[in-house]
């Protein structure tokens, strides 16, 4: 079956300008997950999704940084005023929202950001 | 506070050699334990885990995971390396209490000599 995507596959944008960030996660996962990935560092985690409950945004560097998902299912990344520091890959998982975090998680190719 | 440190960055073995990545946690009592590959343009792929139960832990592609409390690490290994596990490995780990981010290691680059 399809795993999850994400779109762009990667993205140049200027300084100062907004970016978003899509995710289509497996369907029937009802769990979603954003992290960061900065060029020489491990995974950074920014913010998670489960169902209807509100996210866990803990992770989210500055209040630049937002995410949604509607209709319990794709989940948006949005970057306002980019800084040339969110130069990353941006990388979406998903997994089945049944057990928390001892689920597997099922990675998207990422999302590779290039601020100018 | 959770933390993952993998001491080596790069790794280089000859294809046939054995090999171990090293994966230290910090953390009060036995967390969730994870290794996860990156292949060159592919997204991560869950190697193996640990939970609970019998310490030493096998997983896809021939690897395996070893537990030890005493010393808080969690090895990878594999006996016998073919060129395609040339990519980057990434130990991760979650807390037990409900909490739902994975705290990642920053990863140790595998390069496969012929």
């Amino acid at each position: 079956g399809a795993g999850v995507s994400q779109s762009p596959s990667n993205k140049v944008t200027e300084k100062g300008k907004d970016v978003e960030l899509r995710c289509d996660p497996i369907s029937g996962h009802t769990a979603l997950y954003w992290y960061r990935q900065s060029l020489g560092q491990g995974l950074e985690f920014l913010i998670y999704f489960q169902g209807n409950s509100a996210p866990d945004k803990s992770g989210l560097p500055s209040d630049r940084f937002s995410a949604e998902r509607t209709g319990g299912s794709v989940s948006t990344l949005t970057i306002q005023r980019t800084q040339q520091e969110d130069s990353a890959v941006y990388l979406c998982a998903s997994s089945l929202g049944l057990g928390g975090v001892q689920e597997t998680q099922y990675f998207g190719p990422g999302t590779r950001l290039l601020v100018l | 506070a959770q933390s993952v440190t993998q001491p080596d960055i790069h790794i280089t073995v000859s294809e046939g050699a054995s090999l171990e990545l090293r994966c230290n946690y910090s953390y009060g009592a036995t967390p969730y334990l994870f290794w996860y590959v990156q292949s060159p343009g592919q997204g991560l792929q869950l190697l193996l885990k640990y939970f609970s139960g019998d310490t030493l832990v096998q997983g896809i592609k021939g690897f395996e995971a070893e537990f030890k409390r005493s010393q808080s690490s969690f090895n990878l290994r594999k006996p016998s390396v073919h060129w395609s596990d040339a990519a980057e490995y990434f130990c991760a780990v979650g807390a037990p209490q409900g909490y739902n981010k994975l705290i990642f290691g920053a990863g140790t680059r595998l390069a496969v000599h012929p």
